[in-house]
């Protein structure tokens, strides 16, 4: 069974810059998250995903932050225009239940450096 | 508002030693708790899943206990191995899901 796969796993850009970040959860799970992770820090999230309604989103800068899951399948994070402080590793994670109730499996990470 | 803290930061010990790492968490309301551990530029792997109505967990070397009434976690590794260095994360599940920033394990060949 594949697991949660993200892309891509590097991106460089320049600040104020667009960037994109893709995620295809484990097959059959309707919950999705996203999370941002500073070097040496946990994972915080920035957005919980039940199918393809954002239930969570309250710690998703909207400024220039969006994301969305279409068909409640994979989903796609964006940030534009991009910022020095946005350079960190965003994590996607998805579970087979709701609300936090199960486990919860991650994909590989993307890392976002902005020069 | 719950907090996850872990201690040590930082922990460096010989092979083959037994070990704890510990988790604390300051809401007992909890639907469970689950312990991952991290490569260097990898994601989280997850290593074991406590429901709040069980007290321990095990796999492999890997045990992993919960006192929901005192707000602690343990994750005891036995006979460690250098390939067990990594950085170990406990999250705790509530309304939201709110990680520890780990513990950073060195197992000295």
């Amino acid at each position: 069974e594949a697991g949660v796969v993200q892309s891509p796993r590097y991106k460089i850009i320049e600040k104020k810059q667009p960037v994109a970040f893709w995620c295809n959860p484990i097959s059959g799970h309707n919950t999705l998250y996203w999370y941002l992770q500073n070097l040496g820090q946990g994972p915080e999230l920035l957005i919980r995903y039940e199918n393809e309604e954002a239930v969570d989103d309250s710690q998703l800068p909207k400024d220039r932050f969006s994301a969305e899951r279409l068909k409640g399948v994979d989903s796609t994070l964006k940030i534009q225009p991009a910022e020095l402080g946005d350079s960190a590793v965003y994590l996607c994670a998805s579970s087979g239940q709701q609300a936090g109730t199960g486990e919860l499996f991650f994909g590989e990470g993307s890392r976002l450096t902005v020069l | 508002k719950q907090e996850v803290t872990q201690i040590p930061a930082a922990l460096s010990v010989p092979e083959g030693e037994n070990l704890v790492l510990n988790c604390s968490f300051t809401d007992s309301a909890i639907y469970n708790l689950q312990w991952f551990r991290q490569d260097p530029g990898k994601g989280l792997t997850s290593l074991l899943l406590i429901q709040s109505s069980q007290r321990e967990q095990t796999s492999g070397r890997l045990n992993a206990s919960l006192d929901k009434s005192s707000g602690r976690s343990t994750l005891y590794i036995a006979a460690s191995q250098p390939g067990d260095s990594a950085t170990y994360l406990c999250a705790v599940s509530d309304d939201k899901i709110i990680f520890g920033k780990g513990t950073r394990l060195h197992i000295l060949p």
